[in-house]
This record gives C-alpha cells, structure tokens and sequence, in this order.
C-alpha cells in the first residue's frame, strides 16, 4: 500500500510570486483535502476535491485553487503569495462516503514566503 | 468554527493518566482524534460516531456524548511514545463535508 507523498518538502518564494504543490493519493482512496497548518496550531480546512470536483471549501480566497486529476492525485496552487502563506500544507486522502473516513496525510509541505 | 480543546498542554510522567476534552458548538456527527509528532504528519487514531460509543487505540481510548457536543480522549498508563500533540476533529452537518480540526493539545510524557 503506497501511502500520501507530497512534493517538494520544502519551498521559499517571494511575496507576489505563485505556487503550486503536488500531492499523490493513498492508494484506493478517491478523495483529497488540503489543509494550511500554521506554527504551534491545528489544520485548517481548505478544500476537498472528490472525483475530481471540488466538494467543499474553507475560508480561503480564490488565489487558493486546486486540481485532482483522473488517477486522484492532486495540485494546490496559490497565486499573488503573502508573507501570511507561510505555512505548513498538508494532503490527506481518504475514501468518500456518506461519513468522513479517516484522513491519511503527507508529510507536508514547509512553505516560506519572503 | 473550529472545536475547543483543553488544556492547551500536558506533562506527564511514565505511567500516569491524562484527559483532552474537545468541544464544540455545533451538532456533531462524528469525531476524529489524531497524533501529530514534531515535524511528522498527523497520524489517525479513532473514529467515534453519534451515540456515546467509546473506541480505544492501544492504551488510548475516547468517548463522545453527542447531547453535550463534547469528546474525550483517555491517555492511560502513559507510555513515552504518546508524547505528541494531539488534535480533535469534528464533523458536522452545519460544515458540510469537512473535518474541522482544534487548535491541539501537546502532550509530553516524560520518564
């Protein structure tokens, strides 16, 4: 079983420029969700793609956008970066239904915007 | 509106027992508990569904009373490796198909 892998570990960008972040799925799981975990607090919800649609989204602005593509993994990208990005953005996959199945994440990626 | 959890940390010597609460405003559905290690993703460790059902992980086990909006989660005869920060995730109708984390609770246990 091939678990979440996320690319690259680490990313430095300047305010203003744009990003984009990769993520591959947990086999067998049709779902993905991004989340934006800043120093010393808890995940925040950014969006959820489900077969490949977006299926809920947190309170984030257009300039976060996302992709998942046929075979499930996905792409988070993030446009006119500020300071404030800098973050920790976590993948996790995990199998649609009618409840949230458990989430399986990556191990991130360290975003620093200068 | 993400969930209160309490207390924010937690030491604890090899052997003892501890307590996280989780709380939250809305109407829940289900609650996830995770255990994030410095500098590692965050790690699932039970599910509880509506019904005061209790699921227990090892030496950890949880609870959830859906009339009180609340879950707990039990670190029994702590043992080294529970040391991490531990976070609560709520699923609610209000929130639509999302998993609303809590700020965490960091836990070291010491020998």
């Amino acid at each position: 079983e091939t678990g979440v892998t996320q690319s690259p570990t680490h990313l430095i960008k300047t305010r203003g420029q744009q990003v984009t972040l990769r993520c591959s799925s947990q086999s067998g799981h049709n779902t993905v969700s991004w989340y934006q975990q800043a120093l010393g607090q808890g995940p925040q919800f950014i969006f959820q793609y489900y077969r490949e649609e977006e299926n809920g989204r947190g309170n984030f602005p257009p300039r976060f956008s996302g992709l998942q593509f046929p075979n499930y993994s996905s792409e988070l990208n993030v446009n006119a970066l500020e300071l404030d990005d800098s973050a920790l953005y976590l993948c996790a996959s995990s199998f649609g239904g009618p409840v949230i199945s458990p989430l399986h994440f990556g191990n991130g990626t360290r975003l620093t915007v200068t | 509106q993400q969930p209160v959890q309490s207390p924010q940390a937690v030491i604890l010597r090899e052997g003892e027992d501890a307590v996280i609460n989780c709380s939250s405003s809305k109407a829940l559905y289900s609650v996830h508990w995770y255990r994030q290690k410095h500098g590692e993703a965050p790690v699932f460790l039970m599910i509880l569904l509506k019904g005061g059902e209790q699921k227990g992980h090892e030496k950890i086990s949880a609870s959830f009373n859906e009339k009180k909006q609340q879950s707990s989660l039990y670190l029994t005869a702590s043992q080294l490796s529970y040391s991490g920060t531990y976070f609560c995730g709520t699923e609610s109708r209000a929130a639509g198909n999302k998993l609303t984390f809590g700020g965490g609770t960091r836990v070291l246990v010491k020998p």
